[in-house]
């Protein structure tokens, strides 16, 4: 059975920082790894994924992730967090289903401050 | 337009009632599912429809039915409600693919009094 570890539940970085957010997966086949973002009461929105190819997936808003096999990772990040990243961050996995079945972790809340 | 759009977006009951939520895209999609966030924000997929056909259920009580008038449209319709069905509920829609990307409405949150 596939699952994801986010590890910290909040992360608080200064308005600059640089941003990391941890994530883990299991799965037994290779994987599809996404990142999805929620802002306060919508709906979740995908940041990135990745399928096949480059292991190195740039994403919308100046994020990106990179897809490490050997460390079974997929960690986000981002040079420099602006205030409007406040959000809460999930990593998802699926299997090639031929159907989107989406395994979420946790979630992390990511806090900037000025 | 909204492109996953889902009503209520508030639910307030009291247990045993039965409640629907709707829900709509209009992304041409094929595929839609629900999803079922609890209060520690973790989130699971509950039910996936394709061209009106069920082909994901996870173990969800079937207190719990979905229905797909057609692939625009997957409603969820609950009986009986429970103190522990209180979360918020999210519709999505996809392409069929497993690394499509999933549209989500934005949610409807259920209090079960």
């Amino acid at each position: 059975a596939q699952s994801v570890t986010q590890l910290g539940s909040h992360v608080s970085v200064s308005e600059g920082a640089l941003v990391l957010l941890r994530c883990n997966y299991s799965s037994s086949v290779p994987p599809y790894l996404f990142w999805y973002v929620q802002y306060p009461n919508q709906g979740l929105q995908l940041l990135l994924k990745y399928t096949t190819g480059a292991t190195l997936v740039k994403g919308i808003n100046g994020f990106e992730a990179e897809f490490k096999k050997s460390e079974t990772s997929f960690h986000l990040t981002k040079p420099s967090a602006h205030m409007s990243d406040a959000a809460e961050y999930f990593c998802a996995v699926s299997e090639d289903t031929g159907f989107q079945k989406l395994v979420f972790g946790t979630g992390t809340r990511l806090l900037v401050s000025p | 337009d909204t492109a996953v759009s889902q009503t209520p977006k508030y639910l307030v009951t009291q247990m045993g009632n039965d409640k629907s939520i709707k829900c709509e895209q209009n992304l041409g999609h094929d595929t839609m599912y629900w999803y079922k966030q609890d209060s520690k924000k973790f989130l699971k997929i509950m039910f996936s429809y394709n061209n009106k056909e069920l082909i994901i259920n996870e173990t969800v009580p079937n207190r719990f039915s979905p229905k797909s008038p057609d692939k625009a449209h997957l409603n969820l319709h609950i009986n009986s409600l429970e103190l522990g069905d209180s979360a918020v509920y999210f519709c999505a829609s996809s392409k069929t693919g497993s690394n499509e990307k999933l549209f989500f409405g934005s949610g409807t949150q259920l209090s079960v009094l």
